[in-house]
């Protein structure tokens, strides 16, 4: 079974909007972390965002905020004022437990702004 | 936040021959992880490598195709070996820090092509 799921292959977002892409995810471990990374065309990967699994509150990051739904096993990643140079693809990726574990990756969104 | 410095950022590359690809990070980091991302795919995880340590390779990765050096806590070296054109990807390393599920960045990639 996977382990993060993003539905959305792709999603088009008018320039100054908002966006939501999906993620969910599927773990047996109580202590966990939720990230996004924004990949551009060169390849990089971008850190966006970081939830952990005992956080109450939802992450922010200027205009990046992590919709978390525990029990629905849900981290959804919200977009606000989109602007063109959000064009890019998105992953969402969990790391299980505590320590240095690697990161279990989604199949990504690509995600493009139109003016 | 760690900065993990990549290099080379591409290569072209004949058939047969190899690759080592480089990550410094500008700060000491416990465990460092490295990614495949194969053309139009998600992340991949090829291998975990530890200071002192051989490096953890996952299913489908093996020592001989992928030799990993981890001679300190700041450095990593991940070589392809007798490439084929079905080695064509983006080779990312990340590097984690501390105890409990942190941020993990990365480096600013490797586009690889075999001809």
């Amino acid at each position: 079974a996977q382990k993060i799921t993003q539905t959305q292959p792709g999603m088009f977002v008018q320039e100054k909007e908002a966006v939501t892409l999906d993620c969910t995810y599927d773990t047996s471990d109580q202590s966990y972390g939720l990230f996004w990374y924004k990949q551009p065309s060169s390849g990089e990967m971008i850190f966006l965002i970081y939830q952990g699994s005992y956080d109450e509150q939802n992450a922010t990051e200027g205009r990046y905020s992590l919709n978390f739904q525990k029990a629905r096993k849900s981290a959804n990643l919200v977009i606000s004022a989109s602007q063109l140079g959000d064009s890019a693809m998105y992953f969402c990726a969990m790391r299980e437990g505590r320590g240095n574990t690697p990161l279990v990756f989604g199949k990504g969104t690509r995600l493009s702004v139109i003016a | 936040s760690a900065v993990i410095s990549q290099k080379p950022s591409r290569d072209i590359c004949q058939r047969g021959t190899s690759l080592t690809i480089q990550c410094q990070v500008d700060s000491q980091v416990t465990m460092m992880f490295w990614y495949r991302q194969q053309p139009g795919q998600s992340l991949t995880l090829i291998a975990t490598a530890n200071q002192g340590s051989e490096a953890t390779y996952e299913s489908g990765f093996v020592i001989d195709k992928f030799p990993i050096s981890r001679p300190n806590l700041t450095f990593s070296t991940l070589t392809v070996s007798n490439m084929s054109p079905e080695d064509s990807s983006i080779y990312l390393c990340s590097g984690g820090q501390g105890e409990t599920n942190e941020k993990l960045f990365f480096g600013s990639g490797t586009q690889l092509s075999v001809l």
